[in-house]
């Protein structure tokens, strides 16, 4: 079956990196596109930004634009985003999700999420 | 960007109950619009894709309509399995956004 499996939760210092990784599996990598979506605690969903798996073209939400680096691996299945210069307000749980079809539709394989915690 | 809200925030049914949930666009987005519910502690999952098509294995009293920029989420009889919060997203435009949420208590 179609699995999205992400890296483990991270703990960093305000002004650091993450990057957080999202392994696939059960499908053919490179003809879906991936999106990465936060919450924040107890807040809603906030879509990131989006890269073609195929193409590797890649389209950032405005407030992350210049901050976050969204890449894939064709030969391990695996994308990544890179958040740098992290605040306090960066503390959420990080998701990868699958597109189901073409860049119009919904995302209907979400990985398990990963906490990142931007503490001092 | 493309500004989704949905009403009510939440609300508060009971099993059997007929409940809608809307979403409103800041522009057209033709018929893009997803629908996701969200339990505790849990990944979102897709529920409605493209306004109206109920993804594969979603159960059947989920139903959703619209377009332009009025859509709405529809529960015919409320079940218990239901609670959470549901969650809209419009992918037409190259920058996706999603609405803040509608929390559904039974």
């Amino acid at each position: 079956q179609v699995q999205l499996v992400q890296s483990g939760g991270e703990v960093k210092k305000p002004g650091a990196s993450v990057k957080v990784s999202c392994t696939t599996s059960g499908y053919t990598f490179i003809r879906n596109g991936i999106s990465w979506v936060r919450q924040a605690p107890g807040q809603g969903l906030e879509w990131m930004g989006w890269i073609g798996a195929y193409n590797v073209n890649t389209n950032y939400a405005r407030k992350f634009k210049g901050r976050v680096t969204m890449t894939t691996d064709a030969s391990s299945s695996t994308a990544y985003m890179e958040l740098r210069s992290l605040t306090f307000d960066d503390t959420a749980v990080y998701y990868c999700a699958r597109d189901s079809g073409d860049y119009h539709s919904g995302m209907d394989v979400w990985g398990q999420g990963t906490t990142v915690t931007v503490s001092s | 960007d493309i500004q989704m809200s949905q009403s009510p925030s939440s609300l508060s049914a009971s099993v059997g109950d007929r409940v809608t949930l809307t979403c409103r666009a800041s522009q057209s987005i033709s018929k893009y619009l997803n629908w996701y519910q969200q339990k505790p502690g849990q990944t979102p999952k897709l529920l409605i894709y493209a306004a109206s098509s109920l993804q594969s294995g979603a159960p059947t009293r989920f139903s959703g309509s619209g377009s332009g920029t009025d859509f709405t989420l529809t529960i015919t009889s409320l079940q218990p399995e239901d609670f959470g919060t549901y969650f809209c997203q419009q992918s037409y435009s190259t920058l996706r956004t999603f609405g803040q949420g509608t929390k559904v208590e039974i």
